[in-house]
């Protein structure tokens, strides 16, 4: 089936620095991709839909400055947490869409932990 | 806008013992509902999924769910469960493109 994958898996960094956050779509071409926050034993949020070649959408209360998107070819969409802070520590789940896939399903990346020091 | 319930935040069932998860939704079509799987650290796996037709869907792992449009629920059973089982379960509604999650029941099986 279709796969979508993460990358880095994990990321530690110093407060005031930019992580970036890769989505690759990897055996079909993406459009659109969604990024996801998870807290700790909390569900996942929508934070934004990224459409390939144009801008992103944001969800209500998500800073568009502070979390930067961008889905520059079909296979891939980058998450940036810029100036970041203990509190953008968090897990960060993309999923795509294949569209030529019958079922319509939405496949999941592994996810990225990122934690801010 | 839909929403999605799981009313139990947890629940301990022990191996070898059914299990029924729960999931209410509000929206006001029939919308497509999904469950997923969540391991620790882990991104999210389909079990099952509904469109339409047949209200009675099965999935991976053994794994059935049924949607009861009069309840507005998608209650997710599994007849024998195993210590494998143990993770985070996600009821989802989709809408216009958009999924909405529920927020989670952690399953915890008891040897």
């Amino acid at each position: 089936g279709a796969v979508v994958s993460q990358h880095p898996s994990r990321v530690i960094c110093k407060s005031g620095t930019s992580v970036k956050i890769e989505c690759r779509s990897l055996d079909f071409q993406a459009t659109t991709m969604f990024w996801y926050r998870q807290f700790p034993k909390q569900s996942l949020m929508l934070m934004a839909t990224s459409n390939e070649g144009s801008k992103a959408t944001y969800e209500q209360g998500v800073e568009k400055d502070k979390f930067l998107i961008n889905h520059a070819s079909l296979t891939l969409s980058t998450l940036t947490v810029t100036s970041a802070h203990p509190e953008d520590s968090s897990f960060y789940i993309c999923s795509a869409r294949d569209p030529q896939g019958s079922t319509g399903e939405l496949f999941f990346g592994e996810g990225s932990r990122l934690t801010v020091l | 806008a839909q929403s999605v319930t799981q009313p139990d935040i947890h629940i301990t069932v022990s191996e070898g013992a059914s299990l029924e998860l729960r999931c209410n939704y509000s929206y006001g079509a029939t919308p497509y509902l999904f469950w997923y799987v969540q391991s620790p650290g882990q991104g999210l796996q389909l079990l099952l999924k509904y469109f339409s037709g047949d209200t009675l869907v099965q999935g991976i792992k053994g794994f059935e769910a049924e949607f009861k449009r009069s309840q507005s629920s998608f209650n997710l059973r599994k007849p024998s469960v195993h210590w494998s089982d143990a993770a985070e379960y996600f009821c989802a509604v989709e809408a216009g493109n958009m999924l909405t999650f529920g927020g989670g029941t952690r399953l915890m099986v008891k040897p």
